[in-house]
C-alpha cells in the first residue's frame, strides 16, 4: 500500500517564476492538506481540499492556489515566486468523517533564486 | 490565537538515558494533540495522538506523552533513547472546522534532539 507521493522531490526556480507541485494521497484518503516549511521551522498550514473544493485556508496569499482532482490527488500552485517561497512543502492526507490523523508525504524541496 | 510552543531548540541526550521534550499548547476548546517526528530530508511520521480518555497516552517506537490540562502541556518522554531517535520532533495541536484531526494542523517550531553514543 502506497503511503502518500509528491513529485518532484527537489526544485530551483527563479524569482517570478510560477511552479506546481504534485501529490497522490495515500490508498483510501479523501482529503489532502498543503503544508509549508521554512528551514528552522514547524510546517505551516496553506489550504485543504475535499470533494475537489477547497475548504479550509491558512493565511497565505492568493499566490498560493491549489487544486483536487476526481482521484483525490492534488496539485499546489504558487504563481509570482518570491526568494521567501523557498521551503519544504509537504502534502498531507486523511479521510474525512474519520480520526485518524493525516498522514505526510516525503515533501517538495522547492529553492527560489 | 491558537498557538503550539516547544520551549527547547536543541536537546542533547546521552544513549541510553531518558528523555522529556517539553510541549505547551494555547487553544480555547478540548484539544487534539500529536507528536510527530521528522528525520532528515523525510517527511513527518506521527508517533502518538491524544483525542480524550486516558491522559498517558502510548505511541510507537517506546515514546509516551502526557496530557495535563491544568498546565496546558503534552510532554513527550522515552525511558531510554537510542541513537536512531535523533531527529526532530514536532508537538501539533488540531485546529478548524472540520475536526481536530482533520482540520490545519498548528505545529510548534519543533526540537532537534541529538544522541551522544
Amino acid at each position: 500500500d502506497a503511503g502518500v507521493t509528491q513529485s518532484p522531490t527537489h526544485l530551483i526556480k527563479t524569482r517570478g517564476q510560477q511552479v506546481t507541485l504534485r501529490c497522490s494521497p495515500k490508498s483510501g484518503h479523501d482529503t489532502v492538506s498543503w503544508y509549508q516549511q521554512a528551514l528552522g521551522q514547524g510546517p505551516q498550514f496553506i489550504f485543504q481540499y475535499y470533494e475537489e473544493e477547497e475548504r479550509q485556508r491558512g493565511n497565505f496569499p492568493d499566490r498560493f492556489s491549489g487544486h483536487q482532482f476526481p482521484n483525490y490527488s492534488s496539485e499546489l500552485n504558487v504563481n509570482a515566486l518570491l526568494l521567501g517561497d523557498s521551503a519544504l512543502y509537504l502534502c498531507a492526507s486523511s479521510f474525512t468523517g474519520t480520526l485518524d490523523e493525516q498522514y505526510f508525504g516525503p515533501g517538495t524541496r522547492l529553492t527560489v533564486t | 490565537a491558537q498557538s503550539v510552543t516547544q520551549p527547547d531548540i536543541h536537546i542533547t541526550v546521552s544513549e541510553g538515558a531518558s528523555l522529556e521534550l517539553r510541549c505547551n499548547y494555547s487553544y480555547g476548546a478540548t484539544p487534539y494533540l500529536f507528536w510527530y517526528v521528522q528525520s532528515p530530508g523525510q517527511g513527518l511520521q506521527l508517533l502518538l495522538k491524544y483525542f480524550s480518555g486516558d491522559t498517558l497516552v502510548q505511541g510507537i517506537k517506546g515514546f509516551e506523552a502526557e496530557f495535563k490540562r491544568s498546565q496546558s502541556s503534552f510532554n513527550l518522554r522515552k525511558p531510554s533513547v537510542h541513537w536512531s531517535d535523533a531527529a526532530e520532533y514536532f508537538c501539533a495541536v488540531g485546529a478548524g472546522n472540520y475536526g481536530g484531526s482533520q482540520g490545519n494542523l498548528i505545529f510548534g517550531k519543533g526540537t532537534k534532539l541529538s544522541v551522544k553514543p
